[in-house]
């Protein structure tokens, strides 16, 4: 079974902090990866498709790279309403989450 | 404008069941592969079920964590999902939404607000 690993698990940035998330998987899956974020007693969110393709109406500070085992979500100046827990999820077999990162105000 | 509504959860014994429902509109739901993901309290997420398309014969597929005591459906004349959870166990306890999966199931574009299932005697 594939196996998803999220770092870091937590962190603390500033408003207009760059701030990057990665995500690791067991084995290859070409660019079978989505990121989401979710707020507090909200459903998660959309954000990238295929590692690197932005969900329509997101904001463009959001990017994904990556392919293989390896990738990364970046938020390139991070904002008030980006505290948030982010998760990658591997479409390449069974759905599966990552651990989550939690994004808070230092 | 695309909508999920969720419903059917509540407080339920170990051992019981449930049957939860997502309602969509705004597409054509027949189309899609659909999914159930849940959330225990304070927890990540983890995906349960899913079902396809009637183009694909409605095959489902279930996590091993549920496999043999919840089971995923759809009627797309009621543009309606289901989960049935049997014999239910306190560790179930959680947040559960379903969403609306893209193409072949490559990502969740929509999920639903989610409905709390609590398992406790």
């Amino acid at each position: 079974d594939i196996q998803m690993t999220q770092s870091p698990s937590s962190l603390s940035a500033s408003v207009g902090d760059r701030v990057t998330i990665t995500c690791r998987a067991s084995q290859r899956i070409n660019s079978a990866l989505n990121w989401y974020q979710q707020k507090p007693g909200k459903a998660p969110k959309l954000l990238i498709y295929a590692a690197s393709s932005l969900q329509s109406g997101v904001s463009s500070r959001f990017s994904g790279s990556g392919s293989g085992t390896d990738f990364t979500l970046t938020i390139s100046s991070l904002q008030p309403e980006d505290f948030a827990t982010y998760y990658c999820q591997q479409s390449y077999s069974t759905p599966l989450f990552g651990g989550g990162t939690k994004v808070n105000i230092k | 404008e695309v909508q999920l509504v969720e419903s059917g959860g509540g407080l339920v014994q170990p051992g019981g069941s449930l049957r939860l429902s997502c309602e969509a509109s705004g597409f054509t739901f027949s189309d899609h592969y659909m999914d159930w993901v849940r959330q225990a309290p304070g927890k990540g997420l983890e995906w349960i079920a899913r079902i396809r398309n009637k183009a694909t014969s409605y095959t489902t597929d279930h996590a091993a964590s549920v496999k043999g005591r919840f089971t995923i459906s759809r009627d797309d004349s009621e543009k309606s999902l289901y989960l049935q959870m049997n014999s239910l166990k306190t560790e179930d306890t959680a947040v559960y939404y379903c969403a609306r999966a893209y193409s072949r199931g490559d990502y969740f574009d929509f999920w639903g607000q989610g409905t709390l299932v609590t398992v406790s005697s």
